[in-house]
């Protein structure tokens, strides 16, 4: 079964400050995707990452993925409150059904 | 355009009783696929269907659970004689085809309860 980690699982930034999360999963995929969950909703999609080297930019979010280390990065620039949600990256099984990562749940301080 | 629909979207259910979730995928969607969600966890693969069949139920646990797309009406997926241990979210997500570069898109989920 393909394995997926993020890290960290709980951050708690200042706003204005920069931060990675961490998303490593087992074995190869050709999708990567990332989503934000306020609680009690359903998820957001925020980026989806196709090949090796891809990099997506969206406001204060940046998303990247490295096919060979098996590692994509969710990096968060100059954080805001409105930022604090629940991230999960999402990998691509073989049969289209998608394993997620545990999820890192941001809170951003004023 | 709808989206997924998902209902309900809160059920409380007694421990022994049933629980029936609906998802209706986006239009033109023929495949669905259901996901659990633990409190504090992330989503778990269960179930994995097209019209009238079921191609992967891999992550579905092995008894008292089962899941249905048919041709017509929305996929169910049916949770029989409920324990406390079910209690979580199940979001059902469609995508247009298999094997493609596709984003799956989610419901807003059914928080299901059991007291």
């Amino acid at each position: 079964e393909l394995k997926v980690e993020q890290n960290p699982l709980f951050l708690s930034m200042q706003e204005g400050k920069n931060y990675t999360i961490y998303c490593n999963y087992s074995t190869t995929s050709d999708r990567l995707y990332w989503y934000r969950q306020d609680p009690g909703k359903s998820l957001e999609s925020l980026f989806v990452l196709l090949s090796n080297g891809a990099v997506k930019q969206e406001g204060r979010l940046m998303a990247s993925l490295d096919t060979k280390a098996r590692l994509s990065t969710l990096h968060i620039t100059a954080a805001v409150h409105d930022l604090s949600a629940t991230y999960f990256c999402a990998v691509v099984g073989q049969r289209n059904q998608f394993y997620f990562g545990t999820g890192t749940s941001l809170t951003v301080i004023p | 355009n709808a989206g997924v629909m998902q209902n309900p979207r809160h059920l409380v259910r007694r421990r022994g009783q049933e629980a029936r979730l609906r998802c209706s995928p986006m239009k033109g969607h023929s495949h669905v696929y259901w996901y659990r969600q633990l409190p504090e966890e992330g989503l778990k693969f269960m179930v994995y269907l097209q019209k009238e069949n079921i191609i992967d139920e891999s992550g579905m646990p092995k008894e008292r659970f089962s899941a249905e797309f048919p041709k017509e009406g929305p996929s169910i997926l049916r949770i029989q004689q409920v324990v406390r241990g079910d209690s979580a979210a199940y979001f059902c997500a469609s995508s247009p085809r298999s094997g493609r570069v596709d984003e799956q898109y989610f419901g807003p989920g059914t928080r299901l309860t059991v007291t």
